[in-house]
């Protein structure tokens, strides 16, 4: 299965700043994803990061507040701009390499903005 | 939407009690997964089911795929405070590359 390096492990920013969190595979995979998690609940799924082109975005997430790259097939990035409180919370990447295929995590950011 | 609702949403037991974690939908799924999170890490695949009726032990975990592929159930033996986590059910959607997630299971197992 694959490995995957998420950093930072942890942040703490300032309101109105934006934090940049890389995830790094140590294969090729097909898909990509952002997740966002409340301590003790369930994933919420931000986008789809592909590969060449511009992320897919879940309802109630948009490009300007959460930009990702995916130069290539092991590497992406989300950014989280403009940060105010309620961005407080645990981001994961996560990979797949077919529809049928389990996913797997990094360990999760977790984000506290002050 | 394919919605998959998981009960119980908190869970704290002795060690050495059985407990049974549900994952259950309105919709059919070719498929489920569990996942176990413990704090500071990512999730962690456990099963995947996918035959309806099929059932699956992993040690003291069983895991069930209800014969419609509408639900699916958990069942811990002689839960140990190692088995205390997150668990999530999840399934695909039949359009798209996503995974529909559960609202998690608690599990708390006391010394």
């Amino acid at each position: 299965s694959a490995v995957i390096s998420q950093k930072p492990s942890r942040d703490i920013c300032q309101r109105g700043t934006s934090l940049t969190i890389q995830c790094q595979v140590d294969s090729q995979v097909t898909m990509m994803f952002w997740y966002r998690q409340q301590p003790g609940q369930s994933l919420t799924l931000i986008a789809t990061a592909n590969q060449g082109s511009e992320a897919t975005y879940e309802s109630g997430f948009v490009i300007d507040k959460f930009p990702i790259s995916r130069p290539n097939l092991t590497f992406s990035t989300l950014t989280v701009s403009n940060l105010s409180p309620e961005d407080s919370s645990i981001y994961l990447c996560s990979v797949r390499q077919t529809y049928n295929s389990p996913l797997h995590f990094g360990n999760g950011t977790r984000l506290t903005v002050t | 939407t394919q919605l998959l609702e998981q009960s119980p949403q908190f869970l704290s037991i002795q060690e050495g009690e059985n407990l049974t974690v549900y994952c259950n939908s309105s919709s059919v799924f070719s498929s489920l997964q569990w996942y176990r999170q413990e704090p500071g890490e990512g999730p962690v695949l456990l099963v995947t089911v996918v035959t309806g009726g099929e059932v699956k032990k992993l040690k003291r975990l069983t895991f069930q795929f209800g014969d419609a592929r509408k639900d699916s159930s958990l069942h811990i033996t002689a839960a140990q405070p190692g088995d205390t986590g997150l668990y999530l059910c999840a399934g695909p959607e039949t359009s798209g590359s996503r995974l529909t997630f559960g609202e998690g299971t608690q599990l708390t197992v006391n010394p």
